[in-house]
């Protein structure tokens, strides 16, 4: 079946914009995960949602970063008025009820100019 | 405090060697799970496999094994008869036992590793 997908593969904007990276998971997987990755690093959780309810987002950097999964589906995270410093590879995961694996998308790297 | 250590940043083999990468775990938890994923060159993340803390029994799937040893906090990963195909970077992890499954993954900072042919 479909894996996680995740859209635009690639994003290339200028300091200060916003941007709004997607993420659709396994159909049927309750528990959606975000990961920011540094090159040469493993992933950094950054956020998760089980159905529709944020339950942790301790790893935000800051209020810049923000999530949202409004239908317990598709879920959208938003960086606002980006910096350098945001760039990396954006990865989203999901997992069934029940399960501990995630099962990962193949990102989305950002890159801020 | 929770952490995984992969002190091998790079390993580089002939083909057909065998390998094996490290992974130390620090939790005070009595309850987790360990997990290897490869990341190719393509860029993906596969997972590979997930480990109880209850459970230390090893593991061999084809050329894979895994080595779980509760009393050095070790999960090792062994490829035998290495092929090119291995070459990736893989990440050790770890996750706690939180009030339901879902819960973070903290991951090591992975070992690149190379099959020269």
């Amino acid at each position: 079946g479909a894996g996680v997908s995740q859209s635009p593969r690639y994003k290339v904007t200028k300091r200060g914009q916003d941007v709004a990276l997607r993420c659709d998971p396994i159909s049927g997987h309750v528990s959606l995960y975000w990961y920011r990755q540094a090159l040469g690093q493993g992933p950094e959780f950054l956020t998760y949602f089980n159905y529709e309810a944020q339950q942790d987002k301790s790893g935000l950097p800051n209020d810049r970063f923000s999530a949202e999964r409004p239908e317990g589906s598709i879920s959208t995270l938003t960086i606002q008025r980006t910096e350098q410093r945001d760039s990396a590879m954006y990865r989203c995961a999901s997992s069934s009820q029940g399960a501990y694996e995630q099962y990962f998308g193949p990102g989305t790297r950002l890159t801020v100019t | 405090a929770q952490k995984v250590t992969q002190a091998q940043t790079e390993i580089s083999v002939v083909e057909k060697e065998d390998v094996t990468l490290d992974c130390v775990y620090e939790t005070r938890d009595t309850t987790y799970y360990l997990f290897w994923y490869k990341q190719p060159p393509s860029g993906e993340l596969v997972f590979l496999i997930r480990r109880n803390s209850f459970d230390e029994q090893n593991e061999i799937s084809g050329r894979y094994s895994w080595n779980f040893q509760k009393s050095t906090s070790s999960f090792n990963f062994t490829i035998t008869a290495s092929q090119v195909v291995d070459s990736a970077v893989y990440f050790c992890a770890l996750r706690l036992s939180g009030y339901s499954s879902a819960s973070k993954i903290i991951f090591g900072s992975g070992t690149r590793l190379s099959i020269r042919p």
